[in-house]
Parts: C-alpha cells; structure tokens; sequence
C-alpha cells in the first residue's frame, strides 16, 4: 500500500527524444506527486510535482501526467538534451497527514548526443 | 556556503570505529531528514526533527544515533556498523514538515563500512 512503483529502471535515449518513466501507486489517500532529480555526486533536487486535481503539469521541457483512475503519473522529457542525464525519482505523499515522501526506485536515464 | 551542505563527503569506516556525519542547512528551515540511499532500492527516511525535536524515527537499529542541536545542523552518530550499511546518507530540510514543503537535499555523504 505504501509502495511506490517506477519504471524502467534505466533508459537511453537519442538527444531529442522524449523518454518517458512511469510511476504507479496504490495508497489512494496520496494527494501530492513530486519528480527529484539528482546528478552523480549530488543530492536529490526538486523538479516539478503534481496534485491530483490536474491531469498535466509543465514546468519548461518537463511535463507530469496523471491518471487518478489508474494511480499512475508519469514525466515526460520534451527535446532531451544529454544535460538532462540523470537519476528521476518519483515520490508521493498523504499532505492530510504527514511530511513522509515514499520514493520510488529511481530510473537512470542517459542521453546520447 | 548556500542550501544543505554535508561533511565528510566520503567516510571509509571498520566495524568497530565511531564516527559522526554532519549536516547544516542555511535555508532558516525548521525541519531536518536523514535519509539512507541504497542502490535499486527507494530512498529510506530514517530520523525526521522539527524544531530540534525529534519527530520520526523509522525503526532504525539503535547503532545509528541523531542529534540535532539547533535548526540548522544536524548529526548523524556512527558505531558499530555492519557492511550493509554502506549507503550514501543524504540530509535534507524542508521549511515545515507539510507533505508539500518541498524537501531540499544536500550532497549526501558516501559510507563504506569494512
């Protein structure tokens, strides 16, 4: 129930390319959906985050889609540049209750010039 | 020195030795996170304080120890540590501990334990 499931795990793709990573829930009392990303030897870092009242969030080349029926979200990369290489992780939140983040896996994402 | 920053940034320790991780946060947040980072596995929140006080502690074994004497720095006491505990530690502080305070990481600190 409090898993928070992402996919793929790794992901290459051409500079231009739109990767996709996915992200699928259970617990329906999450109500908020943040995506972090991290470059090697740095922490996590905040990239856009998503409640579920919207279907699609977009913040610049990155968009956050939400299917609430499904329980699943997903980030979309628009133009992939390789500076967009790096680790996404996926997190959701009850914000009725408390501060806890459950984070998904993460996916390593490379992007060939 | 801006936003979370954490010390040492790589620490090689034996089983027997104690150490200390330390973290400082300049972003005037009131609550601070220990988190265990492994690899192919979810980031694991282990200690959570708000306001120096301690608000969550995610059944971490007792060989792992925080303290937090003010707002801005926080300490993560190391003995007697097993090699799975090898992980990156990151730290992280967020303003208050709403679920949508987003959370501000610093570097983490690399742990090998031998």
């Amino acid at each position: 129930q409090q898993q928070v499931k992402q996919s793929p795990q790794s992901l290459i793709v051409q500079k231009g390319g739109i990767p996709i990573i996915n992200c699928a829930y259970e617990n329906t009392a999450f109500d908020y959906f943040p995506w972090y990303q991290q470059f090697p030897g740095k922490g996590p870092a905040l990239l856009i985050a998503i409640r579920p009242d919207v279907s699609e969030k977009k913040e610049g080349r990155f968009t956050i889609s939400f299917n609430k029926s499904a329980k699943q979200f997903s980030l979309h990369i628009m133009d992939s540049q390789p500076g967009d290489s790096a680790t996404y992780f996926c997190a959701a939140a009850d914000t009725s209750g408390t501060y806890k983040y459950i984070f998904g896996t993460g996916t390593r994402l490379k992007v060939l010039a | 020195e801006t936003g979370v920053t954490q010390t040492p940034r790589h620490l090689v320790m034996g089983m027997t030795n104690k150490k200390s991780l330390k973290c400082e946060q300049h972003l005037g947040h009131n609550a601070m996170y220990w988190y265990k980072q492994s690899a192919k596995k979810p980031l694991e929140l282990m200690f959570v304080y708000n306001f120096k006080e301690q608000t969550e502690n995610n059944s971490v074994p007792s060989r792992f120890s925080p303290e937090c004497p003010n707002s801005s720095h926080l300490f993560l006491h190391l003995h007697t540590l097993q090699p799975e505990d090898s992980a990156l530690y990151l730290c992280a502080s967020s303003q208050g501990q709403g679920g949508t305070d987003t959370q501000y990481f610093g570097p983490g600190t690399r742990l090998t334990v031998l």
